[in-house]
């Protein structure tokens, strides 16, 4: 089984500023890994695919970069309806999900 | 717009068994995958099962022998059989379009399941 392992659990971020999210993954996955958006009480949202293509109605924003195992989220200027929970998802052997990262308005 | 709707959560004793249903503009006749994705309470997400157009369909070993996913082309039906559940199956199920080399690019509101005596 590939593990998704995230990082950092919870990230405080100011508006406006920039948030780094990161992703590894056990092996190499090639492009195919996702990010959700989860946002409390809601289920989760696709917002990027195929490392770095948005989903449609996801904002400019948000952009994903990474290859091989090494994966980043970020979210350019931090706005507070961005608060939520990021999870990174490999879809190229099975389908796993890191534990998520909590993004919180400092 | 597009959705999905899950049916069929419940209370139900360890042991026993449920059936999830989901239906919705977003699982049609050439839908390619559909899946199933469950999130314990506080927790993160978990892929459950996954049927293809084709038939074949796969679990997660957690629920292998116990669980069984359909689907009605024709109802544009997708359902999720569990039987001897257990009290860590307690968790949120969502029907999920995606699958296969697919994201999961559509996601019901999602049916809670708790397994409690």
């Amino acid at each position: 089984e590939i593990v998704m392992t995230q990082s950092p659990d919870t990230l405080s971020v100011s508006p406006g500023e920039r948030a780094t999210l990161s992703c590894r993954a056990s092996q190499s996955i090639g492009t195919r890994l996702a990010w959700y958006q989860q946002k409390p009480g809601r289920a989760p949202r696709l917002l990027i695919h195929g490392i770095s293509t948005r989903a449609t109605g996801t904002p400019a924003r948000f952009s994903g970069s990474g290859s091989g195992s090494e994966f980043t989220l970020t979210i350019s200027s931090l706005q507070s309806g961005d608060c939520a929970v990021y999870y990174c998802q490999q879809y190229l052997n099975g389908w796993t999900f890191g534990q998520g990262t909590r993004v919180e308005v400092k | 717009e597009v959705q999905l709707v899950e049916t069929g959560g419940g209370l139900i004793q360890p042991g026993g068994s449920l059936r999830l249903s989901c239906v919705g503009s977003g699982l049609t006749a050439t839908t390619n995958f559909m899946s199933w994705v469950r999130q314990a309470p506080g927790k993160g997400l978990e892929w459950v099962s996954v049927f293809y157009r084709g038939g074949d369909t796969h679990y997660a070993d957690s629920v292998k022998g116990r669980f069984v996913i359909s689907r009605d082309i024709f109802k544009s039906t997708l359902d999720l059989q569990m039987n001897s559940l257990r009290v860590d199956d307690t968790a949120v199920y969502y029907c999920v379009r995606g699958g296969g080399g697919d994201p999961f690019d559509l996601w019901g509101q999602g049916t809670l399941v708790t397994v409690s005596s």
